[in-house]
This record gives C-alpha cells, sequence and structure tokens, in this order.
C-alpha cells in the first residue's frame, strides 16, 4: 500500500483482556518499529524487526507484550492481560533501509483500558 | 545514553511571525537528528533529517534546522507561520549500532498558531 497502515484504529480493552494490533507496513519495507505513545507525551520504543528477524525487544514493558513479524511483512503486537497503565496510542513505523534514514509512522491504534 | 530535550513544552506565535522550537540532544556517538510533526489524532510526519553533511537541512512546509554539534542543538525554525503550522512537534535522535536502530524521542513542543 501506500503508507503503513494500523488496525484497528480505535480498541477499547475491559482490563485483563488480551488485544491484537496489527501493522501493514509499506511493501518492500525491511524494517518495522513499534512505539507507545502516552498521552502528552513523545513516543517511546517498544521492539525492532529486521525482515522477520526480532533484533530488538529492550522496549517492552513487561512478559505481557508480545511482537511477531512472521513472514516479515505484516507485524501483530499482542498485550496479555491488559492494565489501566497500557492505555495508549501504539505507532508501527517502517524503512526501506537498514539505516534509518527516518522512517514512515502509521496513524496508530489507540488503546483504552477500562 | 541518549536523550532529547525539547524546551517548552508549548510556543505561541502570531501567524506570519518567526517559528523556533528548540531541541537539544545528548549522543556518544555522531547522531542523526530527525523533526517530526504529529496532527491531532494522526501518527508523525517526517519533517527533515540531518545525517551527515550540509548541517542546515531544509525540509518540507518550509521548515528547516541546523545541526550545531559545538551547542548540541538542533532546532527548528520557520520564518512565517501559517495556521496550518500548529500541531505538535517531536525532535528526535537516532541510536544503535551504525544508526540503524531505534528513535529516542523529546516530550514534545505544542505549536498554537495565533491570527
Amino acid at each position: 500500500g501506500a503508507g503503513v497502515s494500523q488496525s484497528p484504529r480505535y480498541k477499547v480493552a475491559k482490563r485483563g483482556q488480551d488485544v491484537a494490533l496489527r501493522c501493514d507496513p509499506i511493501s518492500g519495507h525491511v524494517s518495522l518499529f513499534w512505539y507507545q505513545q502516552a498521552l502528552g507525551q513523545g513516543p517511546e520504543f517498544l521492539t525492532y524487526f529486521q525482515n522477520e528477524a526480532q533484533l530488538d525487544k529492550s522496549g517492552l514493558p513487561s512478559d505481557r507484550f508480545f511482537a511477531e513479524r512472521p513472514e516479515g511483512s505484516v507485524s501483530t503486537l499482542k498485550i496479555q492481560r491488559t492494565q489501566q497503565e497500557d492505555s495508549a496510542v501504539y505507532l508501527c513505523a517502517s524503512s526501506l533501509s537498514r539505516v534509518n534514514y527516518g522512517y514512515t509512522f502509521g496513524s496508530g491504534t489507540r488503546l483504552t483500558v477500562v | 545514553a541518549q536523550s532529547v530535550t525539547q524546551l517548552g513544552s508549548h510556543v505561541s506565535v502570531s501567524e506570519g511571525a518567526l517559528v523556533l522550537l528548540r531541541c537539544n540532544y545528548s549522543s556518544s556517538v555522531p547522531p542523526y537528528l530527525f523533526w517530526y510533526v504529529q496532527y491531532p489524532n494522526q501518527g508523525l510526519q517526517l519533517l527533515l533529517k540531518y545525517t551527515t553533511g550540509a548541517t542546515l537541512v531544509k525540509g518540507i512546509n518550509g521548515f528547516e534546522a541546523e545541526f550545531k554539534k559545538s551547542e548540541t542543538s538542533f532546532h527548528l525554525t520557520k520564518p512565517s507561520a501559517h495556521m496550518s503550522d500548529a500541531a505538535e512537534y517531536f525532535c528526535a535522535v537516532s541510536v544503535g549500532s551504525g544508526n540503524t536502530g531505534k528513535l529516542i524521542f523529546g516530550q514534545g513542543t505544542t505549536l498554537q498558531v495565533k491570527p
């Protein structure tokens, strides 16, 4: 597609529920990143994929967070047993190059845990 | 460790006035530096970037920024503000081996443009 597509656009989850957030990167983009943006804050890094390999997951806040990109294209961020502090916008970004020359962000998924 | 500080969480200018958004960084290696803009309920859009070479970089929508190593700064400017410039602006530094890694973002600056 022309841009990075994320779905759903909005998600309301009850505390304790599992959620899955999807990211469709730009076709052919090698690098894929997930960020978490709390209200009024800058985005914070969660994890990075180069093709299907997850090379950096140092930003995942707990073992309730899991990301995958099994075929090197679409990626899913899964959050198990959601808690209120997980409420945020989750941004996905992709880049054609392995070197970071500024990647393209999706519009994000706004997760609200009630 | 790398970090980014944006001075001023809110900046207000009149339409037609100079826009100056301040960003200072900390990096132990030569940084790649970026400015992104975020409109309400949207993702981030790249305005401009500095990687190597010329320290004055020009971006979209008339914005430019200058990398000053001695001051560890990368301030964003625009000579004349438009109403459409009202948005959230984020400065970021790229980290990781060979600059293949994640971005570290500042806290953001909200730009208000008054008629």
